[in-house]
């Protein structure tokens, strides 16, 4: 079955330690996501990526660094110099199109973070 | 940038209908995403309104004015599952995809 997977699904780090967040997709998208949700918040976008190589920062790139070497890969490094990096981050991808249903982000069940 | 705006939090009675509001200032407009997210879960698809008017799927209802940057979702005939998250997403030509807030949906018996 197609799909995205996010791995690992929890994650305890400690305080000045990098930690990268693994996202695959096998649904040959284009463009990948990635997302950050604090407790009873929206999401908010982290990074973006519509094709193999290039990338786009979003809202709260801060702190946050990505690469997309490959279509179905886009990990997010979660950095020392992010402040408060406790939290919920979710990874999406969909293809690239004109049409409605290409638009559709599938998202992947989520990493938790929690630093110690 | 993008200006999205839900109310954070509705109750509603199960077997009732309730309407939630999304408004959003953005450029590049191309449409607009209605999303679900139960607790602790990734959100699901449940919309995408791209032309003004109303797009009916079963008890769920979305509509869109792109003259007024308004959208609703409508859900009718609740029931308890329909407890989540629901997230309004406005959808850009550049491939930005970002959220509003999310409302919180309440269903009491």
């Amino acid at each position: 079955d197609g799909g995205i997977t996010q791995s690992p699904k929890y994650l305890f780090r400690k305080e000045g330690q990098n930690v990268t967040l693994s996202c695959e997709q096998n649904l040959n998208h284009d463009a990948m996501y990635w997302y950050r949700q604090d407790p009873g918040q929206g999401l908010r976008l982290i990074y973006y990526s519509q094709i193999v190589n290039d990338f786009q920062k979003g809202d709260i790139a801060e702190g946050y660094s990505v690469s997309r070497e490959k279509k179905e890969s886009f990990p997010l490094t979660v950095t020392s110099a992010q402040k408060n990096p406790t939290a919920f981050y979710l990874c999406a991808s969909r293809q690239r199109g004109v049409s409605s249903g290409a638009n559709v982000l599938t998202f992947g069940a989520g990493s938790r973070l929690t630093v110690l | 940038g993008q200006n999205i705006d839900q109310p954070t939090e509705m109750t509603a009675t199960e077997g009732a209908i309730v309407q939630i509001n999304c408004t959003y200032q953005t450029s590049g407009f191309n449409g607009l995403f209605w999303y679900q997210q139960h607790a602790g879960e990734a959100p699901t698809f449940l919309s995408y309104n791209v032309l003004d008017g109303l797009e009916e799927k079963g008890r769920f209802s979305s509509f869109l004015s792109r003259s007024k940057g308004y959208s609703y979702l409508l859900l009718k005939e609740l029931q308890m599952k329909d407890s989540a998250s629901y997230l309004c997403a406005p959808n850009t030509n550049a491939g930005k995809s970002t959220f509003g807030d999310g409302t919180t949906l309440t269903v009491k018996p």
